[in-house]
């Protein structure tokens, strides 16, 4: 099954920085990639689709790019609210891999 | 509004059996394909099993395949998840997900309902 890796593993970041993480496929999957933002206690929140189409109501703060192997997730402005841990997931077939997860923390 | 609430988690032993519920509101459920995924404590989000629309093809993660089975009922609303042979590594927070139907992503979640296998 195509493996997908997250960097870095985790990052301390101060509000207004910018920032990015990079998921890459052990194989090329074209666009089917989404992004999503999780906080404990809540359920994940989709943030990017198609690898850089952003969901609605998501701040455009938040980008996406990349295809075939190499995606990132830009936040262009790190806000308070945005520290949470980032998973990329996978929809090129089935298993719907998630990455390992890249956590933001204050720094 | 769409939601998504799970039910049927709980405290069991290893070796015994659990059924997982979602129900759906808020959108024409029999369109979209459904999907759960798990969050062991201190660990990353992994995707479990996932059902199309009517039911025509199930998908399961590799390692889960024979002791975990996804069913749905359109008539209901509903998407379910039969765990059997529970292990301690089974133990965590279960989600039911909805995967979009106009895009490559799981675009509705509900909050969770946590197992927890332990003797």
């Amino acid at each position: 099954a195509i493996q997908l890796t997250q960097s870095p593993s985790s990052l301390s970041a101060s509000v207004g920085d910018r920032v990015t993480i990079t998921c890459r496929a052990s194989q090329g999957i074209s666009s089917a990639l989404a992004w999503y933002q999780h906080k404990p206690g809540k359920p994940p929140k989709l943030l990017i689709y198609d690898a850089s189409s952003l969901e609605s109501g998501v701040p455009s703060r938040f980008s996406g790019g990349g295809s075939g192997t190499d995606f990132t997730l830009t936040i262009s402005s790190l806000q308070p609210e945005d520290f949470a841990t980032y998973y990329c997931q996978r929809f090129s077939d089935y298993p719907l891999t998630f990455g390992p997860g890249t956590k933001v923390d204050i720094k | 509004e769409v939601q998504l609430v799970e039910s049927g988690g709980g405290l069991v032993k290893p070796g015994e059996s659990l059924k997982l519920s979602c129900a759906a509101s808020g959108f024409t459920f029999s369109y979209f394909s459904m999907n759960w995924v798990r969050q062991a404590p201190g660990r990353g989000l992994e995707w479990v099993s996932s059902i199309s629309s009517s039911a025509t093809y199930k998908y399961y993660e590799d390692s889960l395949k024979g002791r975990f089975t996804i069913s749905r009922d359109n008539a209901k609303n509903s998407v379910f998840l039969q765990m059997n042979s529970l292990r301690v590594e089974d133990t965590g927070l279960y989600y039911c997900a909805r995967l979009s139907g106009s895009s490559w992503s799981f675009d509705q979640w509900g909050q969770g309902t946590l197992v927890t296998v332990s003797s």
